[in-house]
């Protein structure tokens, strides 16, 4: 069974870092592109960043270009997101969903349960 | 950005009717190997997002065959044959063509 597991969320002060994980288990998690979602309380869903399967290859919204950082250990089966200058409006619910497996093109058909980070002072 | 703009965002439905819910995209979702990436994904109340329907018409397992997924180029439909009450949530469409992936608004169902 699929299953991707979020954690290091919590309350940060704005100006503030996080680093957030994403424990992957029940398939070959280096085969698959990976990606990260967030959702502001109440509001839709917003594409942060994704990576590819090998870690060649990054990319990120606009929004949080240049703050945040993905990443992934395929030796420990787990994605990263390092978030950094953090702001009020960053304030979500963060969701890590499984990309295409390599060659293919696929977004979000297993996501982890979400891990919530509150901007504020 | 690719907009993805969703209609209608609120959409009550009587038990055992019919929903429909258009999105389009302010660019054709085409890739350059022909395939469009247009998903649909159903969020239920406190729940994560769960995938319906990727490119544009393919159920994922264990969706019930009342999710149907149609369009092309800019404009695509998810329809739901025969509402029932666990349908009840926030609908979204997602295109995975072009980068920055782009999430509609949602369409809030509801049980009229």
């Amino acid at each position: 069974e699929v299953q991707l597991v979020e954690s290091g969320g919590g309350l940060v002060q704005p100006g503030g870092s996080l680093r957030l994980s994403c424990a992957a288990s029940g398939f070959t998690f280096r085969s698959y592109a990976m990606h990260w979602v967030r959702q502001a309380p109440g509001k839709g869903l917003e594409y942060v960043s994704a990576i590819s399967s090998n870690g060649g290859g990054t990319f990120y919204a606009n929004s949080v270009k240049g703050r945040f950082t993905i990443s992934r250990d395929n030796s420990k089966n787990t994605l990263y997101l390092q978030m950094g200058s953090l702001r009020a409006e960053d304030m979500a619910v963060y969701y890590c969903a499984r990309g295409g497996i390599v060659g293919t093109r696929s977004q979000g058909d297993y996501w982890g349960q979400g891990t919530l980070v509150t901007v504020s002072s | 950005d690719v907009v993805m703009t969703q209609s209608p965002l609120s959409l009550p439905v009587t038990l055992g009717q019919p929903a429909s819910i258009s999105c389009r995209s302010s660019q054709s979702l085409v890739y350059s190997d022909g395939n469009t990436f247009l998903n649909w994904f159903q969020q239920r109340p406190g729940q994560s997002p769960r995938r319906l329907i990727y490119e544009v018409s393919n159920r994922d397992s264990g969706v019930p065959d009342r999710f149907s997924g149609s369009g092309s180029g800019t404009d695509f439909t998810l329809k739901i044959s025969r509402v029932e009450a666990e349908d009840v949530g926030v609908y979204y469409c997602l295109q995975g063509t072009h980068w920055p992936y782009t999430f509609g608004q949602g369409t809030k169902l509801e049980i009229k």
